[in-house]
């Protein structure tokens, strides 16, 4: 199992560009989420989602967009990059049995806005 | 929204002594978890608190989880360089979301 992977590992973009990143988890895990982590800080929730079709908005969604057409894919999407968007952003994933809320990370996604 | 507040914020500690890490959480709490991020990494799940009083430990480290004081703690015994990274305590809320404390820092210097 490769677990989660998140693309690309580092990205640069200027005020405005879009980009799309993407996370992806071979364990069958209905939830999944993406987080933000901000230099010195812990990680914020900005969207999660339950399940296939399902996503809901956590502490920070402003700026972003989800989708969850399937369950192994939860791509997020910048629209118009803005410079507060720098940060690392983590994906992560979790089944429903064992620990409940043991989630599988990704290795994350360093982005720049300029 | 549930706030988990984290200290000390950074730790620097020569290798083996002892530490303790706390989480004070902001609403009480359902379950409690701590997990270790190495520097540039990803998060790695260490263990999981459900219950008051309760006490787990995985290898060199420990946690407690005290109810009333809505708080957590996780001790290290005897550290080694291989603990150092970024400590983080997480809890659900009553909304179903998960959240971070604000981490803390450990440096184990050889």
């Amino acid at each position: 199992n490769a677990g989660v992977t998140q693309t690309p590992k580092f990205r640069i973009l200027k005020i405005g560009q879009s980009m799309t990143l993407q996370c992806a988890q071979d364990m069958n895990h209905n939830y999944m989420y993406w987080y933000r982590q901000d230099p010195g800080m812990g990680l914020k929730l900005i969207y999660y989602s339950v399940g296939a079709g399902i996503t809901d908005k956590g502490e920070v969604p402003n700026g972003y967009n989800v989708s969850r057409s399937t369950t192994e894919d939860f791509p997020l999407r910048l629209e118009l990059a803005a410079p507060s968007q720098t940060s690392v952003y983590f994906c992560a994933s979790r089944g429903l049995g064992g620990a409940s809320y043991e989630q599988y990370f990704g290795p994350g996604t360093r982005l720049t806005v300029t | 929204s549930q706030e988990l507040e984290q200290s000390p914020q950074s730790l620097i500690v020569q290798e083996g002594k002892n530490l303790t890490i706390n989480c004070t959480s902001s609403k009480t709490l359902y379950g409690l978890y701590w997990y270790k991020q190495k520097y540039g990494e990803g998060l790695i799940f260490l263990m999981m608190l459900q219950k008051g009083g309760e006490e787990k430990s995985h290898e060199k480290i420990t946690a407690k989880l005290d109810e009333k004081k809505q708080q957590s703690s996780l001790h290290i015994t005897a550290s080694q360089p291989s603990h150092a990274g970024i400590y983080l305590c997480g809890a659900v809320s009553t909304g179903n979301q998960f959240y971070f404390g604000t981490g803390t820092s450990l440096t184990v210097i050889p």
